[in-house]
């Protein structure tokens, strides 16, 4: 079956470092979407990413979506502390359902 | 702020009881959705209604009961669950399309003792 996977896992940074997190799919993607979920809380929409090669910005936050439509990125530039939380990317593949990556939880020293 | 609300909040049990619960939203959206998360993992799928139709059951046990009323609402029936059944419950809807940008409630965090 489709399987999204993300990496790290854990990351943890001074306050002001940049962070990224990476998703890879096994099979090709007809969107990806990333959501935030704060401790305690629970997920919150970012954004969808549709076109292969489409990077789009929401202020610090950089999203990115391969050639091949089968990765992914999201890039923080210059974290603050109310970026901590866990980053999910979900794929989906047609009109499948989504597919979440395993998250990558980001802790911030600040 | 969430325009996706889940009661109880919290939520304890035992395992003969039988319990339900509820999820509200009124965006318009028609698809809905239950999922289980545990701790420090993703939101794992079990449920989607399409139109207050049942369209995906990822092979959920028979003691998660599933049901749609109507556009607005979805309800989860519990019965005889197990302790490893403990988890955030939570519920989301989309526009209308499956798989399309979901909104999330808080969740209900349930605990079977």
């Amino acid at each position: 079956g489709q399987q999204v996977m993300q990496i790290p896992q854990y990351q943890h940074v001074q306050e002001g470092e940049d962070f990224t997190t990476y998703c890879n799919s096994s099979t090709t993607l007809s969107n990806i979407q990333w959501y935030k979920q704060r401790p305690g809380g629970h997920p919150v929409f970012l954004i969808q990413l549709v076109k292969s090669g489409e990077v789009k910005k929401q202020k610090r936050l950089t999203f990115q979506f391969g050639e091949a439509k089968k990765n992914s990125s999201l890039h923080i530039t210059a974290t603050q502390t109310t970026d901590v939380g866990t980053y999910f990317c979900a794929g989906q593949r047609g009109a499948q359902k989504l597919v979440f990556g395993q998250g990558t939880r980001l802790t911030i020293n600040p | 702020d969430t325009e996706v609300t889940q009661t109880p909040k919290h939520l304890v049990m035992g395992m003969t009881n039988k319990k339900s619960l509820k999820c509200e939203q009124h965006m318009g959206h028609r698809a809905m959705y239950w999922y289980k998360q545990k701790a420090k993992k993703p939101p794992e799928l079990m449920f989607v209604y399409s139109y207050e139709k049942l369209s995906i059951n990822e092979s959920v046990p028979s003691r998660f009961s599933p049901e749609c009323p109507n556009s607005s609402l979805l309800n989860l029936h519990l019965h005889a669950l197990q302790p490893e059944d403990s988890a955030l419950y939570l519920c989301a809807s989309s526009q209308a399309r499956v798989g399309q940008p979901q909104h999330f409630g808080d969740g209900t965090r349930l605990s079977i003792l």
